[in-house]
């Protein structure tokens, strides 16, 4: 069965601390994405990637970085944590085209900045 | 405006209830359509694909009205196992754009 893999399922860290969040999928996927997803706010896209180092903004990367060294690992960075980046941390990975079959999602990574 | 909206809910049927959520998107440009299922505290999944012509999928029919910029979700003969949140999804580029999704929830 394929899959994307998220590192942590639950993550507690300390305000300023620098933070990875580690995705790896083994579809042989072009296609890497991160969201986060708060309630009453859905699933907002953070950062993604079509192809080995590059990397687009989504809607909200303030705050986050991101890195793709490899084809199947796509890692999210907090350079300096912050309250209000607890959340649902969601990667994804697709196809380049079609996009018929949509994403596959890892488990997510529930973080918590105290 | 939000480029998907959908009704949050919570809908609340009883088992073998039909039950229809809606979702409006803002740009007429959208290319593909999906519905997602995501349960508690799990990651979504993909429930289907949305045509044009509209499709179905044993108990689950999906259209799509692109003159309206609306797409339906109807859930026929409701299971207990059906309680989820439903995702609408546009896809704009190559990029996918969620609603907040509907909160379905079936009682015995």
């Amino acid at each position: 069965d394929v899959k994307v893999t998220q590192s942590s399922r639950y993550l507690v860290k300390r305000t300023g601390e620098k933070v990875f969040l580690e995705c790896v999928q083994d579809m042989d996927h072009e296609n890497m994405f991160w969201y986060r997803q708060d309630p009453g706010l859905g699933l907002r896209l953070i950062y993604f990637s079509y192809d080995v180092k590059m990397k687009e903004k989504g809607d909200i990367p303030e705050g986050y970085s991101v890195s793709r060294e490899k084809k199947e690992r796509f890692s999210l960075i907090l350079e300096s944590a912050s309250t209000n980046q607890t959340s649902m941390y969601l990667c994804a990975s697709s196809l380049r085209a079609p996009l018929a079959d949509g994403y596959t999602f890892g488990s997510g990574t529930r973080l918590t900045v105290v | 405006r939000k480029e998907v909206e959908q009704d949050p809910g919570p809908f609340n049927v009883p088992e073998g209830a039909t039950v229809a959520f809606n979702c409006t998107y803002s740009n007429s440009a959208s290319q593909s359509f999906f519905w997602y299922r995501q349960d508690c505290r799990k990651e979504p999944k993909l429930l289907m694909s949305v045509y044009s012509s509209g499709n179905e999928d044993g108990r689950f029919t999906a259209q799509l009205n692109r003159a309206s910029q609306y797409i339906s979700l109807l859930i026929r003969d409701s299971k207990l196992s059906d309680s989820a949140t439903y995702l609408c999804v546009v896809k704009d580029f190559q990029k996918l754009v969620f609603g907040t999704g509907t909160r379905l929830l079936v009682s015995p």
